[in-house]
């Protein structure tokens, strides 16, 4: 069964420090993941995708098969970065699993 | 575009009571699915709808029922509403390679 682990419930970083959040998935197929965020109280919002390997709000991803992880990170932290962070993956039904999330504190 | 559009936004129900959750799409997706947050528990499915015609259960299926009315359309209902029902509930619908676009979301209070 597929299953996604986001170790840190929470991570606290001062504004202009680097952040990375982890995430390391298990899934016997190809995997397709992704980042979500949700800001206070509201819808999660796809941030990226790991097919795309773009760059969203300074943010990118790897995914790396051989550590089965794909941890996101940004060099300079932002406040308006605060957030919940959620790592998924897709199954081959097309369903997304959820990793816990980790919640993102960015202080001044 | 209103993407996934859900109501009630907040709901609170006594032990029970029976509730539809409304959720549609004006995307032209093919599948939806409903999900609840919990916290420290993440974001679980509960049922998901591949295409019209066509419901499966998900990882938390048990004291839900779901209706695939049309293409646009995916109810989730409560029959029987529990305190461990309390949640909130997220709906979402996803084009054939995409991530999936969620709706806002309904916080439900059940007591």
């Amino acid at each position: 069964a597929q299953r996604v682990t986001q170790p840190e419930k929470l991570l606290s970083v001062f504004k202009g420090a680097p952040v990375e959040l982890k995430c390391n998935y298990s899934y016997s197929g190809s995997p397709e993941l992704f980042w979500y965020v949700q800001y206070s109280r509201q819808r999660l919002q796809l941030l990226l995708r790991h097919i795309s390997r773009e760059s969203i709000k300074g943010f990118t991803a790897d995914l790396n098969k051989g550590e089965t992880s794909f941890h996101l990170k940004k060099p300079f932290a932002q406040e308006e970065d605060s957030a919940m962070y959620y790592c998924a993956l897709l199954s081959g039904y097309s369903t997304l699993t959820f990793g816990k999330g980790t919640m993102l504190l960015v202080s001044p | 575009n209103a993407g996934v559009t859900q109501t009630p936004k907040f709901q609170v129900l006594k032990t029970g009571q029976s509730m539809t959750l409304q959720c549609a799409q004006d995307m032209n997706h093919n599948s939806m699915y409903w999900y609840r947050q919990d916290p420290g528990m993440g974001l679980r499915l509960i049922y998901y709808s591949a295409s019209e015609g066509t419901t499966d259960k998900g990882e938390v299926p048990n004291g839900y029922n779901v209706s695939r009315l049309n293409k646009r359309e995916f109810s989730l209902r409560l029959e029987s509403a529990a305190p461990s029902q309390t949640s909130v509930y997220f709906c979402a619908s996803r084009p054939g390679t995409l991530g999936y676009t969620f709706g806002s979301g309904t916080r439900l209070t059940v007591v």
